[in-house]
């Protein structure tokens, strides 16, 4: 069954600092891959997304994520924080050709000012 | 363009009645998903309808229900409610099968009382 695992649940960072939230999910087929990010008192959006070819991603505000075949994985990144990143981090998968995108846990995200 | 809009954006149950929550997508995006958002279980997946069809259904009882209308509106319906209910209910709109990605509304607050 398809399923994503986020490995942190709380990650708290002081500003200028890297971050790396780790993502794994399970199905073993061709998968798109994405990063939503919530901020406090607003809706869920769209971070990035990784449907093929280069595997390092770009999206806003500064974040990349890096699709690892071999590892099931696509960790988030950005070089140094600030405290307007402080929101909760979602990653999620769909199997091409299916209907369902499903979601890891969430990973909070507090950056010290 | 107006964004994915959710009504209502709060509202308030007995148990054992039923609602019905409305969800209006991005103009020309043809499919819409549904998902449960609650603290312990995070982002849990109802439903994906494109072009007026149910696609998938996650794995919620049949109290559970929802449609597509022609013009992408979207309705979902929780028939005997529990306590267990009570959650944020999020709307997804994507312009095809969401494997580009979802644009999320609001959500609307149940509270089953």
């Amino acid at each position: 069954a398809q399923s994503v695992s986020q490995h942190n649940h709380h990650v708290i960072l002081s500003e200028a600092a890297s971050l790396e939230l780790g993502c794994n999910y399970s199905y073993g087929g061709t998968v798109n891959l994405f990063w939503y990010v919530q901020y406090p008192g607003q809706h869920l959006q769209l971070l990035l997304k990784y449907f093929s070819g280069d595997p390092l991603v770009k999206g806003i505000k500064g974040f990349e994520a890096e699709f690892i075949k071999s590892k099931f994985s696509f960790n988030l990144r950005k070089p140094s924080v600030q405290w307007s990143d402080t929101a909760e981090y979602f990653c999620a998968t769909r199997n091409t050709g299916g209907f369902k995108t499903i979601f890891g846990a969430g990973t909070r995200l507090f950056v010290k000012a | 363009k107006a964004g994915v809009t959710q009504t209502p954006r709060y509202l308030i149950k007995t148990r054992g009645q039923q609602v019905t929550l409305s969800c209006s997508p991005i103009s020309g995006h043809r499919s819409v998903s549904w998902y449960q958002q609650t603290p312990g279980q995070g982002l849990q997946f109802l439903f994906e309808y494109f072009s007026e069809t149910q696609r998938n259904k996650g794995n919620f009882p049949g109290r559970f229900s929802g449609r597509q209308f022609s013009n992408s509106r979207s309705e979902m319906n929780v028939s005997t409610l529990e306590l267990g209910d009570s959650a944020l209910y999020l709307c997804a709109s994507s312009p095809s099968t969401g494997g580009s990605g979802y644009t999320f509304g609001s959500g609307t607050r149940l509270t089953v009382v």
